[in-house]
């Protein structure tokens, strides 16, 4: 009954430190989702993916890169860490059976400080 | 401009009043959907309910309740007789399809929060 699996769930980086955060689903789900949350701000688009193989920038893409290599994960990776990626991390998936259109499941949260 | 509204920053309110967190979106789509999620301090994301477009019905599910209304691209959400366990985080959120030159796919767009304390 796993859903979406973020790893880790806490990490401390120093300011140009490089890092991978890891999402993986087990709902077998097309779409799957990294966003942020800062303060007021809710949930932040970075990027997303339509399906294995495929990448799209979001709302925040900047510093951030993503792979999809296989169905049921979705990598984020931060090159050099600054400061101003200190935030939440939430990862999402999500399905579209017969046209329709369901809510997206979202993992527990990888909460980063960059230091 | 912001795709989704919550003009509502914070709330309180003292238990077994009812609360209604407003919330306005932003869309050319004629088809679309809108989600309300809860985020209690514990910090994961807990689904509340999905609305399409074409289903302007109102629903109740025990104490909340949710008012669409196309007319005013709202989707309300209303909390009867308030509890303490209902302090939390509530995000309301949009999900259209959207074709640009590189990208095309179903967005799924938060609104900022509103942050409902509900005090004993």
């Amino acid at each position: 009954n796993a859903g979406v699996t973020q790893t880790p769930k806490f990490r401390v980086l120093k300011t140009g430190q490089s890092m991978t955060l890891l999402c993986a689903q087990d709902m077998n789900h097309e779409y799957m989702y990294w966003y942020r949350q800062d303060p007021g701000m809710g949930l932040r688009l970075i990027h997303y993916s339509v399906g294995e193989g495929t990448t799209a920038k979001g709302e925040v893409p900047d510093g951030y890169n993503v792979s999809r290599l296989k169905k049921q994960n979705f990598l984020l990776g931060l090159e050099s860490a600054a400061p101003s990626q200190t935030s939440v991390y939430f990862c999402a998936s999500r399905t579209f059976p017969d046209g329709s259109n369901t809510e997206a499941f979202f993992g527990q949260g990888t909460r980063l400080t960059v230091v | 401009a912001q795709k989704v509204t919550q003009a509502q920053t914070e709330i309180s309110v003292v238990e077994k009043e009812d609360v209604t967190l407003d919330c306005v979106y932003e869309t050319r789509d004629t088809t679309y959907y809108l989600f309300w999620y809860k985020q209690p301090p514990s910090g994961e994301l807990v689904f509340l309910i999905r609305r399409n477009s074409f289903d302007e019905q109102n629903e109740i599910s025990g104490r909340y309740s949710w008012n669409f209304q196309k007319s005013t691209s709202s989707f309300n959400f209303t909390i009867t007789a308030s509890q303490v366990v209902d302090s939390a985080v509530y995000f309301c959120a949009l999900s259209e399809i959207f074709t640009t030159r590189d990208n095309y796919g179903q967005n799924f767009v938060f609104g900022p929060g509103t942050r409902l304390s509900v005090l004993p």
